[in-house]
């Protein structure tokens, strides 16, 4: 069965600390996104890739940077955690050919 | 940029009820409307989707609708089972590729059995 996983289902930190969370897909899939998941809000793209060391702002960038150092591995970064970011994060990806977007089960992020 | 607005927010139902979901997009050049749902502790997944040049389409119990005239499409769920109840997000995008999805609010469905 293909996946998308995030290793983080459950992460509670504090404001000015330093968050990785990690996504891996074992699908050999081009495209990965981040996604950022609040009630009411529906989902939000942050931050997507097209490739391995390529990626593109999303429609909610600020505060959050990217990494895809790998093809089937893509991190979402929080240089500077805010409790603003208190939040459930979705990780996806999707053959660049298709439309269907895997989605792993999320990491919900807690900033105290 | 797209705006895609969704209703209800909670849809509650008796088993076997209908369900219907209606979402309104902004963006004209919108051609692709993915409906995806997600179950509680999972993430979203795809159950119907419909392109700009189709009106209707079904998959069993589900069905997807779309006016462009006044670009709104709806969800339609028959014979509702406990097993619907999650939450059920639209979206729309310009090209079929999916990369720049704009999602709804959500919908979160009760079947009441």
């Amino acid at each position: 069965d293909v996946k998308v996983t995030q290793s983080s289902r459950y992460l509670v930190k504090r404001t000015g600390e330093k968050v990785f969370l990690e996504c891996v897909q074992d699908m050999d899939h081009e495209n990965m996104f981040w996604y950022r998941q609040d009630p009411g809000l529906g989902l939000r793209l942050i931050y997507f890739s097209y490739d391995v060391k390529m990626k593109e702002k999303g429609d909610i960038p600020e505060g959050y940077s990217v990494s895809r150092e790998k093809k089937e591995r893509f991190s979402l970064i929080l240089e500077s955690a805010s409790t603003n970011q208190t939040s459930m994060y979705l990780c996806a990806s999707r053959f660049s050919g298709a439309n269907v977007l895997t989605f792993g089960a999320g990491s919900r992020l807690t900033v105290l | 940029g797209e705006n895609v607005e969704q209703h209800p927010s909670t849809l509650s139902v008796q088993e076997g009820d209908s369900a219907v979901i209606k979402c309104t997009y902004s963006d004209s050049a919108s051609n692709y409307f993915p409906w995806y749902k997600q179950e509680l502790g999972k993430g979203p997944q795809l159950i119907i989707d419909i392109r700009s040049n189709v009106g209707e389409k079904k998959d069993q119990r589900i069905a997807v609708t779309l006016n462009k005239t006044a670009k709104h499409f709806s969800l339609h769920i028959t014979e509702t089972q406990p097993e619907d109840s999650a939450v059920y997000f639209c979206a729309a995008s310009k090209n079929n590729a999916g990369n720049m999805l704009t999602f709804g609010g959500g919908t979160r469905l009760m079947v009441k059995p």
